[in-house]
């Protein structure tokens, strides 16, 4: 079975930009989050989705976004981007269960200059 | 609110020795789960190995052990017999709330592990 999938694989934006993100769960999986690594520091939380509503948020501005669509893929929209954006974005894929891994794709890496 | 410590940025170990990567955890909730990832260069994250709050027995999966100690907030990983490969950035990392549709997990900063030959 396919992991999870993330495109682009790597992206440059200028200031101010607009970018949006994609993922594709792994087959069976419902619930898709969304997190933000910066270098040197451990994934953060910025959104998870189940059955196509948004389920948690995390500390990041309104110029972040996402949605799930009825195949449970999602997008991460990140709006009038900044320098501090830069970053490596994960998607995650789970089970409704609490035991359960979240399952990460490759990421994207997002370089804002 | 949730905390995961990792006090390790760095460490060493010859092939074919164990080591142990230290994770303390902080939280209020009686019902949570461990987590260990490995990251390597290429930036992935891959799952290791997983530990629940209730859970009695401490975790194994193959070369991958969890010295789980619920009194002092510790979850440490034990990787035995070590590989070249093991060479990657380890995290530990904690989910709260006893279940529901919400899942955040929260890492910690984590430990550099270099295998030398």
């Amino acid at each position: 079975d396919a992991g999870v999938t993330q495109s682009p694989t790597h992206l440059i934006k200028t200031r101010g930009q607009q970018v949006t993100l994609r993922c594709s769960p792994i087959s069976g999986h419902k619930s898709v989050s969304w997190y933000q690594q910066v270098l040197g520091q451990g994934p953060q939380f910025i959104f998870q989705y189940y059955e196509k509503e948004e389920r948690g948020r995390g500390n990041f501005p309104d110029r972040f976004s996402a949605r799930q669509f009825p195949n449970y893929s999602s997008e991460l929209n990140v709006n009038a981007l900044l320098l501090g954006d830069s970053a490596l974005y994960l998607c995650a894929s789970s089970l409704f269960d609490f035991n359960s891994p979240l399952h990460f794709g490759n990421g994207t890496r997002l370089t804002v200059t | 609110a949730q905390k995961i410590t990792q006090t390790q940025p760095g460490m060493f170990v010859q092939e074919k020795e164990a080591v142990t990567l230290d994770c303390t955890y902080d939280t209020s909730d009686p019902s949570y789960g461990l987590f260990w990832y490995k990251q390597p260069s290429s930036g992935e994250m891959i799952f290791l190995i997983y530990q629940g709050s209730y859970d009695q027995q401490n975790a194994t999966e193959g070369r991958y052990s969890l010295n789980f100690q619920k009194a002092r907030k510790s979850a440490n990983l034990v990787i035995s017999a070590s590989q070249l490969g093991d060479s990657a950035m380890y995290f530990c990392a904690m989910r709260t709330g006893g279940g529901g549709s919400n899942y955040k997990l929260t890492f910690g900063k984590g430990t550099l592990l270099t295998v030398n030959p």
